[in-house]
């Protein structure tokens, strides 16, 4: 099946600095969503998006879809402790990265 | 209150028997999913229903079988021929298969020994 890339794998960082983790894909997809999964627990959608260049932001998170269609990004600004958790982009109807455990030391 | 409800949330079962995991969704969702997670890594498509008492393959589905009788039932039969059962299960629901925004229950973790 068509796979996604999804970096970094996991990422350590002091409480209050921003973080920016990315997906990418050899083929276009026409939707990139992102979900959040805390331990044990299903994955929660945080931001989707529909369009090409869009750029989309929910609280401290902003999303955005890549030009080319292969890729999109997604930003915290001031991260919290309860951001801990893993983090999934997914693409197009069910292709979901291996995802970024996302680790706020207080 | 909405949403949607796996059963039991962990299921231990001895190797060579077949074991059904239950999804129920009262979000009165059309399309029903069921993945697979394995440890570090991402979600695995094992089937998909877009319509009640329809369904497709997943990327996985070699060793599941599903049933869609009612919209607000998926179950998930893993089988003997699954070669290695034990994972974490989740089942998700969207409106459709457009938009693709899927909304996911709590899990249930499996243990085949």
């Amino acid at each position: 099946g068509q796979q996604l890339n999804q970096s970094p794998q996991s990422m350590f960082i002091q409480e209050g600095e921003d973080v920016s983790m990315n997906c990418t894909s050899s083929s276009i997809f026409n939707t990139w969503l992102w979900y959040k999964q805390d331990p044990g627990e299903g994955p929660v959608l945080l931001i989707a998006l529909y369009k090409a260049g869009e750029l989309t932001s929910n609280g401290r998170l902003t999303a955005q879809f890549g030009i080319t269609r292969k890729d999109s990004f997604l930003n915290i600004s001031a991260s919290i402790p309860s951001d801990v958790g893993i983090y999934f982009c997914c693409a197009g109807k069910s292709t979901f990265g291996d995802g970024t455990t996302l680790t706020v030391k207080p | 209150d909405g949403g949607i409800t796996q059963s039991p949330k962990y299921l231990f079962r001895k190797e060579g028997q077949n074991v059904t995991l239950s999804c129920e969704q009262n979000l009165n969702h059309d399309a029903m999913y069921w993945y697979r997670q394995d440890p570090g890594q991402g979600l695995r498509l094992i089937y998909y229903s877009q319509i009640v008492n329809d369904f497709q393959k997943g990327d996985i589905a070699e060793g599941y079988s599903v049933s869609r009788e009612k919209k607000e039932s998926f179950p998930l039969t893993v089988t003997s021929a699954q070669k290695n059962p034990t994972a974490f299960y989740l089942c998700a629901s969207s409106a459709g298969i457009l938009p693709y925004e899927q909304y996911f229950g709590p899990g249930t973790r499996l243990t085949v020994t």
